[in-house]
């Protein structure tokens, strides 16, 4: 079965500082995507970040990118030039094993707060 | 307008009551899903729905009742609501698994 672990509960960075947040999985489908999510305080969920398994280079989206190591099951969400508008749940996803591997579950969140 | 849409936004029901959640998304995805956001557990996969009239049980379906008549409209019913139930229910959909799941705004369901 599959399981996603994000360690840190809760982070604090200073705004222009970068910050790594960690998220390791174990799953037994040989491919695989892995997606990271983020919930202001205003509830929405927005999709920031997608890595495949198979991707050569490690996914990048503007000021973040996926610190992806296949063999560790690791892929940490680095999140360069911190902003206040940073400040929020984020959660990293990855598929159900198996046949239904359309399902996402969800690790349970780190809570960033950027301090000015 | 485009997107996925639930409502209400807000809702606060009685224990024993029925209530359903209405789910809607404009883009023809496959693949719809319903989560619950409780404090401690992140996000938990109630149902899900592979095409119309296709349906299966996630994690915590106990309490609650999904239909897929149609591709666009995926409603989520709790048959008789319990203070359990009190939570924040996203609504989400997708199209394959490769590509990342659109949200829903959100329902704050509060049960008393």
């Amino acid at each position: 079965a599959q399981k996603i672990t994000q360690t840190q509960p809760g982070m604090f960075v200073q705004e222009k500082e970068a910050v790594t947040l960690d998220c390791t999985y174990d799953t037994s489908d040989p491919s695989y995507g892995l997606f990271w999510y983020k919930q202001p305080s205003s509830g929405e969920m927005i999709f920031l970040i997608y890595q495949g398994s198979y991707d050569q280079q490690n996914a990048t989206e503007g000021r973040y990118s996926l610190n992806f190591q296949k063999a560790r099951k690791s892929a940490n969400l680095v999140i360069s030039a911190s902003q206040l508008g940073d400040s929020a749940m984020y959660f990293c996803a990855i598929p159900y094993s198996g046949g239904s591997n359309y399902k996402l579950t969800f690790g349970k969140g780190t809570l960033l707060t950027v301090n000015p | 307008d485009a997107g996925i849409t639930q409502s209400p936004r807000y809702k606060i029901t009685e224990t024993g009551r029925q209530v359903t959640l209405m789910c809607h998304q404009t883009w023809s995805h496959s693949y719809m899903f319903w989560y619950r956001q409780d404090l401690g557990h992140g996000l938990r996969l109630i149902y899900y729905s592979a095409a119309a009239d296709i349906t299966d049980k996630g994690e915590v379906p106990d309490g609650y009742v999904v239909s897929r008549s149609k591709t666009e409209n995926f409603p989520l019913t709790l048959e008789s609501a319990t203070r359990s139930q009190t939570s924040v229910y996203f609504c989400a959909s997708r199209t394959g698994i490769y590509t990342e799941a659109f949200f829903g705004q959100g329902t704050r369901l509060t049960v008393v």
